[in-house]
């Protein structure tokens, strides 16, 4: 299985400021038949389900802030906020895909500092 | 607008059953793969088990194969998760999710399992 390693745990940001989330995988989710990345980010808010971000470790789904962007290849990712909002603050989750079974990362929670 | 639709959570005794089930609408269901993610309180996500678009492939986690069944019906648009021998620690919201190949694109609101005497 794919073990998926979120860094930090947590993090408490200004407003305004740039939040960076990690993402780590056991293997390479990087496909050599297309040259993609098999790497989801989702946001969650508390009491609602997860919502989709970005796929393909950089495609933003319409909709999505353009102060959100996802960045990274191979084995190493990164979310990236770029001027954190109050509605940013949430868990984020990365997410494999590659193969199954399927596997998240640990997840990381923004507030405001 | 894709719309995914939990029903069936609810408290059951260790060792029981439960049936869950998901109503999709807004989109054209045979063509997604379909997905079962739970989440435990206060705990982050865990994928559970795929389906392919015609059912022919399936996928588990280890924890729960053998003991869980995911099954989809195209013609009445549902997903279906036959959940036997139940332990404590299945206790989770269950969220119904699809997408294009194995990513996650639509999540349902969820629905709560608690397994507990």
């Amino acid at each position: 299985d794919i073990v998926m390693t979120q860094s930090p745990d947590s993090l408490a940001v200004s407003l305004g400021e740039r939040a960076t989330i990690n993402c780590k995988s056991s293997q390479s989710l990087l496909s050599r038949s297309n040259n993609r990345n098999y790497l989801a980010w989702y946001q969650q808010k508390p009491g609602q389900p997860p919502k989709f971000l970005i796929s393909w470790a950089s495609t933003r789904e319409s909709g999505v802030p353009d102060r959100f962007s996802g960045s990274g290849s191979g084995t190493d990712f990164t979310l990236t906020i770029s001027s954190l909002q109050a509605e940013d603050v949430a868990l984020y989750y990365c997410l494999q895909y590659y193969g199954a079974p399927l596997t998240f990362g640990g997840g990381t929670k923004v507030e405001i500092k | 607008e894709v719309q995914l639709v939990e029903s069936g959570g609810g408290l059951v005794q260790p060792g029981g059953s439960l049936r869950l089930s998901c109503a999709a609408s807004g989109f054209t269901f045979s063509t997604y793969w379909m997905n079962w993610v739970r989440q435990a309180p206060g705990k982050g996500l865990e994928w559970v088990a795929n389906i392919k678009q015609d059912g022919s492939d399936k996928n588990y986690i280890n924890s729960v194969n053998g003991r869980f069944s995911i099954s989809r019906d195209n013609a009445k648009n549902s997903l279906y998760l036959q959940m036997d021998s139940l332990r404590a620690e299945d206790t989770a919201v269950y969220y119904c999710a699809g997408g294009a190949g194995y990513l996650i694109d639509s999540w349902g609101q969820g629905t709560l399992v608690t397994v507990s005497s």
